[in-house]
């Protein structure tokens, strides 16, 4: 069964203070990793998606990156309107299913 | 971008009554829509997936009876939660997969909260 954990639950930053979001997860065949931003009472909106290993993508300051057993969601200098829960999911071979995490609560405090 | 829209964004509902929400796209074909239902603090679980033309394909423990899927075309589907009661007050989400991208998930709608009193 695909399983995905994301750490830490919730994380508060300084205005600017750069900082990393973890989603480590097991599948049997990985089609595809999500990186998704969900603000209170609105669906998810989509980042990122990574395919293999090595594979980074940026988006402002926002960056993630993919190895065979985790991915990271880099953070540079965030501001407050980063302030949201980011959410992780990943998508097996055999099937068209999403697995999420529980997600990560971000505060960015002016 | 793709723009998946939602309806309604919140309902309150009495015990044992009906509830529909819709899930749009609204500037592409849709061939599959997935719903699921978040609860608080935990993660989006997959309810079903739905095919354009086709009966949905419902996860395991959730009552196709009692979530009434229908995908009768390529922009629309729709969830109807039937005698509803307080246990189904969550936060209920679609997602549309464009014709030609195989991304499961990458178009959500806002959501709808569900209360049923």
């Amino acid at each position: 069964e695909d399983q995905v954990t994301q750490s830490p639950e919730a994380l508060r930053l300084q205005e600017g203070e750069s900082s990393s979001l973890n989603c480590s997860y097991t599948v049997s065949g990985l089609r595809g990793l999500f990186w998704y931003r969900q603000d209170p009472g609105k669906g998810p909106e989509f980042l990122f998606t990574l395919y293999s290993a090595g594979e980074e993508k940026e988006k402002e300051r926002l960056k993630a990156t993919l190895t065979k057993k985790e991915s990271f969601l880099h953070i540079t200098a965030p501001k407050p309107e980063d302030s949201a829960t980011y959410l992780c999911a990943v998508q097996n071979f055999g099937n068209e299913k999403l697995t999420f995490g529980t997600g990560t609560r971000l505060t960015i405090i002016p | 971008g793709a723009v998946v829209s939602q309806h309604p964004s919140w309902v309150i509902c009495k015990s044992g009554t009906s509830v529909k929400i819709e899930c749009r796209s609204l500037d592409f074909q849709a061939t599959t829509m997935f719903w699921y239902r978040q609860f608080p603090k935990q993660s989006l679980m997959l309810m079903a997936t739905s095919n354009e033309g086709s009966k949905a394909t419902y996860e395991q423990g959730v009552e196709k009876d009692k979530f009434l899927i229908n995908h009768a075309s390529l922009t629309l589907s729709t969830l109807t939660v039937t005698s509803a009661h307080p246990e189904d007050s969550s936060f209920y989400i679609c997602s549309a997969r464009e014709v030609r991208n195989s991304a499961p998930g990458a178009f959500f709608g806002q959501g709808t909260r569900l209360t049923v009193v």
